[in-house]
């Protein structure tokens, strides 16, 4: 079955500095690369997702890159700010997230006012 | 959005009960939930893949005559721990596919 592994599993970055947070899968099969954010005690919110197709997509303050040859993506997020603070989860998916998830072990990023 | 329920949020129960937990697509239909499962400080895992009219599919290791999933409708499914002891404390969340998808706010589950 799929494996993801995610790198690192705490960091730690000064406000309005770059954070990056690094998966690899092992699938190749997998299309499908959601990014969550956990605050404790709640439910994972979808902050980014990309799809096989694509290499990289932005959305503001948040970008995904993929590479299917090395089968890893990143997700970097720039000009931090202290509600950034979460665990980041990425996820592996087929069928474009119609198929189950295979998660990241997480990050737990601290931004530092 | 997709909006996804879930019912109980909190759950206190004694060892040997049985807890029913609900997970509800509000504004969409899903053939397809999820469940997962999180320890404290740790990823989720799935535990079990949820047909609506059919048997759930469950990952290796999960015991299906433990944790019992329903898929009545394209609008709900359930998750029965049955015979709840300590170690199966945890927070348990679904989710339900429209594209991508969305998670339900959690239950914890508490088993003295």
């Amino acid at each position: 079955g799929e494996n993801v592994e995610q790198h690192p599993s705490t960091l730690s970055v000064q406000e309005g500095d770059s954070a990056v947070i690094k998966c690899t899968y092992s699938d190749s099969a997998s299309n499908y690369f959601p990014w969550y954010k956990q605050e404790l005690g709640k439910r994972p919110q979808l902050i980014i997702d990309i799809r096989s197709n694509v290499g990289e997509k932005k959305d503001q303050r948040i970008a995904v890159t993929l590479n299917k040859t090395a089968k890893h993506f990143s997700l970097h997020i720039t000009e931090t700010q202290p509600e950034d603070s979460a665990v980041y989860f990425c996820a592996a998916s087929k069928n474009f997230g119609n198929e189950k998830l295979t998660f990241g072990t997480g990050t737990r990023l601290t931004i530092i006012p | 959005g997709a909006v996804v329920s879930q019912h109980p949020s909190r759950v206190i129960c004694k060892s040997g009960t049985s807890v029913k937990i609900e997970c509800r697509s509000l504004d969409f239909q899903a053939t397809t939930m999820f469940w997962y499962r999180q320890f404290p400080k740790q990823s989720l895992m799935l535990m079990a893949t949820s047909n609506e009219g059919s048997k759930a599919t469950y990952e290796q290791g999960v015991e299906k005559d433990k944790f019992l999933i329903n898929h009545a409708s394209l609008t709900l499914s359930t998750l029965t721990v049955t015979s709840a002891h300590p170690e199966d404390s945890s927070f348990y969340i679904c989710s339900a596919t429209l594209g991508t998808q969305y998670f339900g706010p959690g239950t914890r589950l508490l088993v003295l």
